[in-house]
């Protein structure tokens, strides 16, 4: 199956700081990445998505990085703010064929400090 | 905007009872998921439904378990005999192909 490794496992920052979570994976056949937001007491929500054919996304504050040469790929959060402060956790698809069961990693617990 | 609902948000439970929670997915979606979460720990996949059957489970996924699709909307996981360590976060989430959408979790204490 896939192997799939998340860090930093906690990160606190400062409001206005720069957040960047890294997810490493092992199968180079994956062409999806998606980044999930937990709040306390929800579920993972998705908050951007990359395919394998484009090297960068971004939507407003929150961005996503591919190196598919190196097997990882990063969210960038700019200008944190205290409302950011959750879980974050990767995923990432099987390997090609079958169902989509997407392993996530461990997650990236964040705390953004007024 | 269309999401996922779980019902109960909190299930308490005596050990070797039996629980059903259960899940409205977004009504256009195809595939249907339960995934579980323990306190602290990362999201696991349990099991995977697709076109009234299961296409994929885990190893968590025992013969204690079990999914059905009763009507066209809802989307239920059974435990039969409840054990200690049952009690997590348990989601559901559905999804047209790629795109998992995740509902707001049933807390299950297992006392």
């Amino acid at each position: 199956g896939e192997n799939v490794e998340q860090h930093p496992s906690t990160l606190s920052v400062q409001e206005g700081d720069s957040a960047v979570i890294k997810c490493t994976y092992s199968d180079s056949a994956s062409n999806y990445f998606p980044w999930y937001k937990q709040e306390l007491g929800k579920g993972p929500q998705l908050i951007i998505d990359i395919r394998s054919n484009v090297g960068e996304k971004k939507d407003q504050r929150i961005a996503v990085t591919l190196n598919k040469t190196a097997k990882h790929f990063s969210l960038h959060i700019t200008e944190t703010q205290p409302e950011d402060s959750a879980v974050y956790f990767c995923a990432v698809p099987p390997p090609s064929g079958g169902s989509y069961i997407p392993t996530f990693g461990r997650g990236t617990s964040l705390i953004v400090h007024p | 905007e269309p999401e996922v609902t779980q019902t109960p948000s909190h299930q308490v439970t005596q050990m070797g009872q039996e629980v059903i929670l259960r899940c409205v997915p977004i009504s256009n979606h195809l595939y249907f998921y339960w995934y579980r979460q323990i306190l602290g720990q990362k999201v696991e996949f349990l099991v995977s439904f697709y076109n009234n059957e299961i296409s994929e489970k885990s190893e968590i996924f025992d013969d204690q378990f079990s999914v059905e699709r009763p009507d066209g909307s809802n989307f239920t996981l059974k435990i039969r005999s409840t054990k200690l360590e049952d009690s997590a976060m348990y989601f559901c989430a559905s999804s047209t192909i790629e795109k998992l959408f995740f509902g707001s979790g049933t807390q299950l204490s297992v006392l």
